[in-house]
């Protein structure tokens, strides 16, 4: 069975610009989170989405938007990128959220220059 | 103000001894607690868990220690293997949404063969 996967492993971006980042949760997995993980630090909560509404966010500026698909997977969208978002990314995906497991992608290493 | 503390960025063991990581955390409503493995380039594996309700929690070698009052947690490695290497992340959530958790900046375990 296919685990969690995300795309791309690695994005370099510039100042400014905007990105999207993809999961697909584990089969039959209806809810998505996302962290932000930033070098020396421990995964920051970012959004949980389940049945395509958000259930969740946190302390994240505007700039960080996402959003779950039908088929339960989802996009994590940064605007206007500063050096400070560089960071791995990391989605979970659990079968609901009240669920005691989730389940981590690999995570998108983003590199904003 | 972190709500999750792991104090030991780094602990080092011989193969075959206890490892002792531990963790503390301020949020009375944190009701679910698990702990986290992450090789390089990886996401985090879950481990083992431990609900608010009880005060230990055994799976093999690994075995996680609760105490509400002291807000405190510890996992147990027994014995330790070099193939324990890795970093340990504590994380806690509310209403049992293993999603949605607050995660500690982790520690770093060296077991020596």
């Amino acid at each position: 069975d296919a685990g969690v996967t995300q795309s791309p492993t690695h994005l370099i971006k510039t100042r400014g610009q905007h990105v999207t980042l993809r999961c697909s949760p584990i089969s039959g997995h209806k809810s998505v989170s996302w962290y932000q993980q930033v070098l020396g630090q421990g995964p920051q909560f970012i959004f949980q989405y389940y049945e395509k509404e958000e259930r969740g966010r946190g302390n994240f500026p505007d700039r960080f938007s996402a959003r779950q698909f039908p088929n339960y997977s989802s996009e994590l969208n940064v605007n206007a990128l500063l050096l400070g978002d560089s960071a791995l990314y990391l989605c979970a995906s659990s079968l609901g959220v009240m669920n005691t497991e989730a389940f981590f992608g690999q995570g998108t290493r983003l590199t904003v220059v | 103000d972190q709500q999750v503390k792991q104090n030991s960025p780094s602990l080092s063991v011989q193969e075959g001894r206890i490892s002792i990581l531990n963790c503390d955390y301020t949020n009375s409503m944190f009701d679910y607690f698990l702990w986290y493995k992450k090789y390089p380039a990886e996401g985090p594996t879950f481990l083992i868990s431990i609900s608010s309700i009880k005060d230990k929690n055994e799976d093999g070698r690994f075995t996680v220690f609760l105490n509400k009052s002291a807000k405190h947690l510890s996992l147990h490695i027994v014995p330790s293997q070099p193939g324990d290497s890795a970093v340990y992340f504590c994380a806690a959530s509310a209403d049992t949404n293993a999603g949605k958790s607050t995660f500690g900046d982790g520690t770093t375990l060296t077991v020596k063969p």
